[in-house]
């Protein structure tokens, strides 16, 4: 079945310091989607990004959409504290429209 | 606009025993997904529902079950608890197709002793 990869695992970063987590699918997406997750909180959606090389920017966060279609970072620029918690991407089933799969998220924690 | 609500926010269950959990959608959602979370990985889809029926499952054996009310709002039920059904439990809604953000609720802390 469909995989939906995420590295780093953890990242662990000094206030002002820039943060990058990558995507990776086993199968071409028609969609991907990021979500924020705080300690102790559920996800938060933060954007989809559906055309092939797209390019999404939201304050400080850019988030790209590969040109095939398969993979996508998330890029934060002078992380904040308020930045802290779980990054997950997210990516429809290959096949369904239903079946949302999420990676395994990227822990951030931010030094202040 | 009401947000997804969950209740219980935690329950405690003995291995064997039967759960029930509950999800009112956000206003105007007509399909609830739900989710199990074991802590420190993704949420895993378990099932989806649209118009009442289930929609779509994912990897879960047949004693995990749910239903959709007319309201739209839902139900997870887990028969004969295993331990590692331990989880925190999410329930989404959404509009319909694969294109639309999940909005989730605060979750529902299931421990099985």
């Amino acid at each position: 079945g469909q995989q939906v990869m995420q590295i780093p695992q953890y990242q662990h970063v000094q206030e002002g310091e820039d943060f990058t987590t990558y995507c990776n699918s086993s199968t071409t997406l028609s969609n991907i989607q990021w979500y924020k997750q705080r300690p102790g909180g559920h996800p938060v959606f933060l954007i989809q990004l559906v055309k092939s090389g797209e390019v999404k920017k939201q304050k400080r966060l850019t988030f790209q959409f590969g040109e095939a279609k398969k993979n996508s970072s998330l890029h934060i620029t002078a992380t904040q504290t308020t930045d802290v918690g779980t990054y997950f991407c997210a990516g429809p089933s290959g096949g369904s429209n239903y079946k949302l799969t999420f990676g395994k998220g990227t822990l951030l924690t931010v030094n202040p | 606009e009401t947000g997804v609500t969950q209740s219980p926010t935690h329950l405690i269950k003995t291995r064997g025993q039967q759960v029930t959990l509950r999800c009112s959608s956000q206003s105007g959602h007509n399909t609830v997904s739900w989710y199990q979370q074991a802590l420190g990985q993704g949420p895993q889809f378990i099932f989806q529902y649209y118009r009442e029926e289930e929609n779509g499952r994912g990897n879960f054996p047949p004693r995990f079950s749910g239903l959709q009310f007319p309201n739209y709002s839902s139900e997870l039920n887990v028969n004969a608890l295993e331990l590692d059904d331990s989880a925190l439990y999410l329930c989404a809604s959404s509009l319909a197709g694969p294109n639309y953000e999940q909005y989730f609720g605060p979750g529902t802390r299931l421990t099985v002793t």
